[in-house]
């Protein structure tokens, strides 16, 4: 089945430096959405991109889709303790019906100030 | 309402016993999803609902797990003969249309632990 893999599954940072995660999937995707989850918390949707080669930008956070649709990958500038949690890739397959997301295992994130 | 909401936010239950888990989605909304968080773990899909039709329960893990929306908004979550390897935290999410652009909006969760 379709499977989609996040690395890394821990960074550490110092604040100020920059981060990225990156996601790839078996499969070909119709589009991705980024979530972030803070300890004890739900996933919150931050993105989603749909068209090949797309680059999103939200204030410090750059989120990218692959010309493929088979990769994508948020890269944050300048951390801040703010920034702390859990980010989770999701794709939705090209088969897929109704929308179910295929999620990363995520990528936690903890921000030293 | 203002957003997805879940109860009972906790539950313990012992092997073998029966639990029934709520989620109210955002009113209006057409679709409902199911998953499935386990510690350190993503999210993973184990049902869906496009109004009171579930037109997807591939993800669901055994036979002992049912969902139901019988009027097109609530939904419960059902798991029989509880196990062990059932606890989790159970999210529910919901979205506006059917669509597979469609943003989806989680709940805070509901946190199983079977002893």
């Amino acid at each position: 089945g379709q499977q989609v893999m996040q690395i890394p599954q821990y960074q550490h940072v110092q604040e100020g430096e920059d981060f990225t995660t990156y996601c790839n999937s078996s499969t070909t995707l119709s589009n991705i959405q980024w979530y972030k989850q803070r300890p004890g918390g739900h996933p919150v949707f931050l993105i989603q991109l749909v068209k090949s080669g797309e680059v999103k930008k939200q204030k410090r956070l750059t989120f990218q889709f692959g010309e493929a649709k088979k990769n994508s990958s948020l890269h944050i500038t300048a951390t801040q303790t703010t920034d702390v949690g859990t980010y989770f890739c999701a794709g939705r397959g090209i088969y897929n019906q109704g929308g179910k997301l295929i999620f990363g295992q995520g990528t936690e994130l903890s921000v030293k100030p | 309402g203002a957003g997805v909401s879940q109860s009972p936010r906790y539950k313990v239950a012992k092997r073998g016993q029966d639990v029934a888990l709520r989620c109210d989605p955002i009113s209006g909304h057409v679709s409902l999803f199911w998953y499935q968080q386990a510690l350190g773990q993503g999210p993973e899909f184990l049902t869906y609902f496009q109004n009171e039709a579930q037109l997807d329960k591939s993800g669901l893990p055994s036979d002992r797990f049912f969902a139901e929306r019988p009027e097109g908004s609530v939904s419960t979550l059902k798991i029989q003969r509880t196990q062990q390897e059932d606890s989790a935290v159970y999210l529910c999410a919901s979205s506006r249309l059917a669509g597979e652009e469609d943003t989806q909006y989680f709940g805070p969760g509901t946190r199983l632990t079977v002893l």
